[in-house]
């Protein structure tokens, strides 16, 4: 049970998008389409922003959004705000009623 | 309104046993599939372990066969028995609500309760 790998930290402006990457492998990541995204301010407990690899929660913004290709999901932020500056977590099914965690990605707005 | 107030947490020594809870309302606990997830200080989440509204149990190959998920639903409160304790269960753990129709995510999170493992 490995953690999923995702960028350190990520940074962009006000206005800008950003893009998150979460790999995992095929019996993870690759093998559901149980991929969720959570956002976590300093302080405060996870947030679900996406979940089912590109579904939104009632409330989270549309600037949200989520894609998958192979081993690889991703997590787009567009139209970059203050308040979204955080950690952002993604988080894979694996199987075995199981589910695992990406190490985590600091976003700084610049 | 739902509402996740975890307690009990607090200084344990290695090899000692603690049980946090996680009390719920807005929601009845039997009836939803409950999680528990930590995250070591300065670190990122780790999922540990769920049990679900038909009773099934799971665990994180990390706590299996020191920690214990139950629950009391005359109470409707969430539990974690932690045994065994390590430096390395050092965390704030969270309870997180399963989502109706959103697989193996977490909707609702509690603010979370310190356990700190240390002599």
């Amino acid at each position: 049970q490995s953690a999923l790998t995702q960028p350190r930290s990520v940074s962009g402006s006000p206005g800008q998008s950003v893009t998150i990457s979460c790999t995992g492998t095929s019996t993870d990541v690759g093998g559901y389409n149980y991929v969720s995204w959570y956002q976590q301010h300093p302080g405060e407990a996870p947030k679900l922003m996406i979940y089912d690899v590109t579904k939104r929660p009632s409330g989270v913004p549309d600037r949200f959004s989520g894609s998958k290709s192979g081993n690889t999901a991703s997590l787009t932020i567009s139209g970059l705000q203050a308040d979204d500056e955080a950690d952002y977590y993604c988080c894979s099914y694996a199987g075995r009623y199981i589910v695992i965690f990406g190490g985590g990605t600091k976003l700084a707005v610049l | 309104e739902v509402q996740l107030v975890e307690s009990g947490g607090g200084l344990v020594q290695p090899g000692g046993s603690l049980r946090v809870s996680c009390a719920a309302s807005g929601l009845t606990v039997s009836s939803n599939y409950m999680n528990w997830v930590r995250q070591a200080p300065g670190k990122g989440l780790e999922w540990v372990s769920v049990i679900y509204s038909g009773g099934n149990i799971y665990y994180a190959d990390s706590v299996k066969g020191r920690f214990t998920i139950s629950r009391d639903n005359s109470k409707n409160t969430l539990y974690l028995q932690m045994n065994s304790l390590r430096a390395e269960d050092t965390a704030v753990y969270y309870c997180a609500k399963g989502g109706d129709g959103y697989n193996f995510a977490f909707d609702f999170w509690g603010q979370g309760t310190l356990v700190t493992v240390s002599s």
